[in-house]
Parts: structure tokens; C-alpha cells; sequence
């Protein structure tokens, strides 16, 4: 079964620029995460989707960050513009449920952002 | 929303050697998973786990959730378990979505 895809892998940029982020989650799963790792620390959660929906995005900076899940598989997390604090790995996971005992999250490798 | 500790914060081990990694967390949870982040940054699942105990090979795991701790054992440690390991409870959201929050692991390194 193939895992959680991610790309770019890698992306630099310069401050004030734009950058967008794509993932498709494990196939089947309803649910799909966006979180954001600063180095030396712990993911932490951006915004949630249940198949095309938000469920959550109370922590989404949404002054620069969008998101998107329009047909219910893959997604885009856009930052525009980006600023220096926003260097971080951003990682995608999905859940095949929200609730109950089917909510267990993968994730996928990250796309590492470098912001200058 | 909940706190999560993690200890020790960092660990050298002698392959070969064991070792018990504890994680604390502040508020019941419905579900928790354990995560070992390789050098390379992934994030692979360990145990799922919200109460009783799970064993996968080398590797055990426990939660007591009355007492709010869980707890990951590591035996015959080899090199190749080096890396970032990591707690998440799961917080369930007012407005019905849920999170991981994630402790600030515990960095392993293994040496021959």
C-alpha cells in the first residue's frame, strides 16, 4: 500500500515570496492533516480536512496560509507571503476516519522549507 | 489543550543495551501514538496505542491512561534506532476535528 506523497521535497525561497505545497493521502483515507515542524521541536497541527471539508484550522495563520482539499483527495497548503519564521518541515498525514478507532495518522515524508 | 512531557531528552546508548522512554501527559486522552523520526525526517508509526499494552519485535509499548503516562520500551538497541522518538496524544477539538500534540521527544543515539 502506498504511503502519504509529498512534493517538493525541498523548497528555497526568498521573504515575501510564494510557495505552494502538494499531498495525496493514503488511498481511502477520509481525513487529512497539515502540520508544521520548526527544527528542534515537535509537529504541531495546521489544519484538518474530513474528505473535502475543514474541520479544524484554528491554528492556520490565515493572514499568509491557505489550504485546500477541493475534491477530497489531494491537497495544497499555499504560504503567501512567506516570511523568515515560516522555515520549517511541513508534513501531510491522513487518517482513514476522524473518530473512533480508525483515526491512527501516517504521515508523509515533509517538504523542507527554507526561507531567506 | 493537553501538555505533553517526554524523558529522558536526550540518550546515548551501547548497541545492545535497553532502554524505557516515558512520556507524561496532562489530561485524559482517547488515543495516543508513539513515532520514532529517522535522520532522514520521517515519521514512522510505532505503536498506537491508547491504553494496555503492544509489543512489535524489539520494541513495547504501555499506557496507563488513568495515570496519564505512557511508557516505550527499546531492547537489544542497534544503530539503526537512532533518531528522534516522539509521543502524541490525541486531543479531541471543540469543533469535533482532532490533533496529535506532540512532546518534544526523546533524541536516541545508538553507538557501536
Amino acid at each position: 500500500e502506498a504511503g502519504v506523497a509529498q512534493s517538493p521535497r525541498y523548497k528555497i525561497i526568498e521573504k515575501r515570496q510564494s510557495v505552494a505545497f502538494w499531498c495525496n493521502p493514503i488511498s481511502g483515507h477520509a481525513t487529512l492533516y497539515w502540520y508544521q515542524q520548526i527544527l528542534g521541536q515537535g509537529p504541531k497541527l495546521l489544519i484538518q480536512f474530513q474528505n473535502n471539508g475543514v474541520v479544524d484550522d484554528s491554528q492556520l495563520p490565515k493572514d499568509r496560509f491557505s489550504a485546500e482539499r477541493l475534491k477530497g483527495v489531494d491537497s495544497t497548503l499555499k504560504i503567501q507571503p512567506a516570511k523568515l519564521e515560516d522555515s520549517a518541515v511541513y508534513l501531510c498525514a491522513s487518517s482513514l476516519r476522524l473518530a473512533g478507532t480508525y483515526n491512527e495518522q501516517f504521515f508523509g515524508p515533509g517538504t523542507r522549507l527554507t526561507v531567506l | 489543550g493537553i501538555q505533553v512531557e517526554q524523558s529522558p531528552p536526550d540518550l546515548i546508548l551501547q548497541e545492545g543495551a535497553n532502554s524505557t522512554l516515558r512520556c507524561n501527559f496532562s489530561d485524559s486522552v482517547n488515543n495516543l501514538q508513539w513515532f520514532h523520526q529517522n535522520p532522514w525526517g520521517q515519521l514512522i508509526n510505532l505503536f498506537y496505542i491508547p491504553s494496555g499494552t503492544k509489543q512489535n519485535g524489539r520494541l513495547s509499548a504501555t499506557t496507563v491512561a488513568t495515570e496519564r503516562y505512557s511508557l516505550l520500551y527499546i531492547s537489544s538497541s542497534q544503530t539503526t534506532d537512532s533518531g528522534v522518538y516522539f509521543c502524541a496524544p490525541l486531543d479531541i477539538l471543540t469543533g469535533g476535528g482532532n490533533k496529535l500534540t506532540f512532546g518534544t521527544g526523546t533524541q536516541l543515539k545508538v553507538e557501536l
